[in-house]
């Protein structure tokens, strides 16, 4: 049972680089997210889906999109990295809303750009 | 804007002594969940809390929901190394709709042998 699964683990990018942040979840969730990991700032929000077609922004969008075409793959694109950008991202999934279920992360995709 | 709020930051025990961390809500929470992340990891479900003074345990970890609502607590009995990581207390995000968590910032611990 895979649960979600994240690519890359890890990446550098150069400074105006783009690139492709991949989750896949197994479990037939409707509902992900994308967080940013900083230390010190616990996890935000970058930005969401309740199910395919549909997504939002969050807590810290600028500078990312997603689109949300199945139910499995939810991708976060960097348009134009900067060093701001340098974090850990976990993409997360849950069968519902937050009433009564459980968010299960990825591993991680620990981005570095310089 | 929804905030959640855990203190403290940061702390280390001697294995054996008990471990306490804190988490406030600006608003009141349906439910409120609890996250553990090992070093290098990622967050994993430990529980979620409903009920308003709701108490549930899992071994030497207790878990408390205040009676409003707006509190909950974490508390570790006797700390084994195993228990070393930093634990997020998070309820739902009004600013979403209450489709996602807002966490809180986490408290590290660290468990000296």
């Amino acid at each position: 049972n895979a649960g979600v699964t994240q690519t890359p683990k890890f990446q550098v990018l150069k400074t105006g680089q783009s690139m492709t942040l991949q989750c896949a979840q197994d479990m037939n969730h409707e509902y992900m997210s994308w967080y940013r990991q900083d230390p010190g700032m616990g996890l935000r929000l970058i930005h969401y889906s309740v199910g395919a077609g549909i997504t939002d922004q969050g807590e810290v969008p600028n500078g990312y999109n997603v689109s949300r075409s199945t139910t499995e793959d939810f991708p976060l694109r960097l348009l134009s990295a900067a060093p701001s950008q340098t974090s850990v991202y976990f993409c997360a999934s849950s069968a519902a809303g937050t009433a009564n279920t459980e968010a299960f992360f990825g591993q991680g995709t620990r981005l570095t750009v310089v | 804007g929804q905030q959640v709020m855990q203190i403290p930051q940061y702390q280390h025990v001697q294995e054996g002594e008990d471990f306490t961390t804190y988490c406030n809500s600006s608003t009141t929470l349906s439910n409120i969940q609890w996250y553990k992340q090992r070093p290098g990891g990622h967050p994993v479900f430990l529980i979620q809390l409903v009920k308003s003074g709701e108490v549930k345990k899992q071994k030497r970890l207790t878990f408390q929901f205040g009676e409003a609502k707006k509190n909950s607590s974490l508390h570790i009995t006797a700390t084994q190394t195993t228990d070393v990581g930093t634990y997020f207390c998070a309820g739902p995000d009004s600013n979403s709709g209450y489709s996602t968590l807002t966490f809180g910032k986490g408290t590290m611990l660290l468990v000296s042998p």
